[in-house]
């Protein structure tokens, strides 16, 4: 069945470094790739998405990229600051009247000062 | 995300008791989802809907059940045959329009068996 896995599963990287999160999905159909950031008891929330017809996004420090040929995307977050950690989701859409959301298992993200 | 909606945000149960979460959304999506969320765990999928009156088992459906009697509400029933429920449970809808896809959450609730 459908299938997205993600790596890794927890990620520690110093205050102002780089931290990616990678994600390969197993429906050729998926057309639509969203990243969640869920805070501690709090609901995931999107910070960003790309659709099939991109390879790449950005939104100030968080960038996104797609290879649709291998099927896998990955996101990019630059000059990482305290309010990053949190755990990440990402996830993936295809576009067919049987579609439904896959999540990847999360991404445990801790920003050391 | 403001679009879907959970309730209550905190619910208690008493054991042997069945209890129903909600949730709304004005969002005109087409599918909704069910999933559990224990602590530091992941996203695991109890139910999903992709059309009203029809609804499929996710990876944990057992002891949950659910309705879609109408696009905008998908409520889940955590019935007492379900051993473990205390959890933090979310509800999210979707809809893929083409160009114009969109997937968000609800607040969460957060279930405890007293």
């Amino acid at each position: 069945g459908e299938n997205v896995e993600q790596h890794p599963s927890t990620l520690s990287v110093q205050e102002g470094d780089s931290a990616v999160i990678k994600c390969t999905y197993s429906d050729s159909a998926s057309n639509y790739f969203p990243w969640y950031k869920q805070e501690l008891g709090k609901r995931p929330q999107l910070i960003i998405d790309i659709r099939s017809n991109v390879g790449e996004k950005k939104d100030q420090r968080i960038a996104v990229t797609l290879n649709k040929t291998a099927k896998h995307f990955s996101l990019h977050i630059t000059e990482t600051q305290p309010e990053d950690s949190a755990v990440y989701f990402c996830a993936a859409l295809g576009y067919s009247s049987a579609s439904k959301i896959i999540f990847g298992s999360g991404t445990r993200l801790s920003i050391r000062p | 995300d403001g679009g879907i909606t959970q309730s209550p945000k905190y619910l208690f149960r008493k054991e042997g008791q069945n209890v129903t979460l909600s949730c709304e959304q004005n969002l005109n999506h087409d599918a909704m989802y069910w999933y559990r969320q224990d602590p530091g765990q992941g996203l695991r999928l109890i139910y999903y809907s992709q059309i009203v009156n029809d609804f499929q088992k996710g990876d944990i459906a057992e002891g949950y059940s659910v309705s879609r009697e109408k696009k905008e509400s998908f409520p889940l029933t955590v019935t007492s045959a379900q051993k473990n429920p205390t959890a933090f449970y979310l509800c999210a809808s979707s809809v893929d329009r083409g160009g114009d896809t969109e997937a968000f959450f609800g607040q969460g609730t957060r279930l405890t068996v007293v």
